[in-house]
């Protein structure tokens, strides 16, 4: 079954702490992963994307993910976190071809501690 | 920058009632989504749009729920007998379908079934 596992409901850490979010997935196909981030009241903003080549990905606000096919993994990590980083990410997969859908994680609530 | 926007932000209604949330997608976008996220629950697809027709729906999306392009701007989801169990939180997202299956959200609309 196609699923996204992200296993941390709930992180909190520490400003300008390192963080480090989890997700795996179960794909039948070539996967292609997303992180969206959602602010309260917010819509899904998109993050970073991965679809081929590098594995190790840049994204918006500092944040990269690495791509590890042997563990089925799309880990999002900042080196240092700020305040305006407290919300909620949400993992994502699907297949590259537009007009399909997107398999979401429960996400992860991040919160930020002075 | 160009987003998505959905209206209402907040919609109560009556169990039996017909609903219908409107997005406006961004403006070069050609694929269009629903989603919908029950509270504490994941984000699940609904249905895609492309080229004035369905691509894909999955089995939430049955012959109680339509969707359809009135004009060339605005792509609407109409629930004609809400449940109770309608109540979620209703994204729209859209694409340009160019390079693969990047989807950019709206900010919801809350759905709210008395």
């Amino acid at each position: 079954a196609q699923s996204v596992t992200q296993p941390d409901i709930h992180i909190t850490v520490s400003e300008g702490a390192s963080l480090e979010l989890r997700c795996n997935y179960s794909y039948g196909a070539t996967p292609y992963l997303f992180w969206y981030v959602q602010s309260p009241g917010q819509g899904l903003q998109l993050l970073l994307k991965y679809f081929s080549g590098d594995t190790l990905v840049q994204g918006i606000k500092g944040f990269e993910a690495e791509f590890k096919r042997s563990q089925s993994s799309f880990n999002l990590r900042k080196p240092s976190v700020h305040w305006s980083d407290a919300a909620e990410y949400f993992c994502a997969v699907g297949a590259r071809q537009a007009g399909t859908a997107l398999i979401f994680g429960k996400g992860t609530t991040l919160s930020v501690s002075s | 920058e160009p987003e998505v926007t959905q209206t209402p932000s907040h919609q109560v209604t009556q169990m039996g009632q017909e609903v219908i949330l409107r997005c406006v997608p961004i403006s070069n976008h050609l694929y269009f989504y629903w989603y919908r996220q029950i509270l504490g629950q994941k984000v699940e697809f609904l249905v895609s749009f492309y080229n004035n027709e369905i691509s894909e729906k999955s089995e939430i999306f049955d012959d109680q729920f339509s969707v359809e392009r009135p004009d060339g701007s605005n792509f609407t989801l109409k629930i004609r007998s809400t449940k109770l169990e309608d109540s979620a939180m209703y994204f729209c997202a859209s694409g340009t379908g160019e390079g693969g299956n990047e989807q950019f959200f709206g900010p919801g609309t809350r759905l709210t079934v008395l």
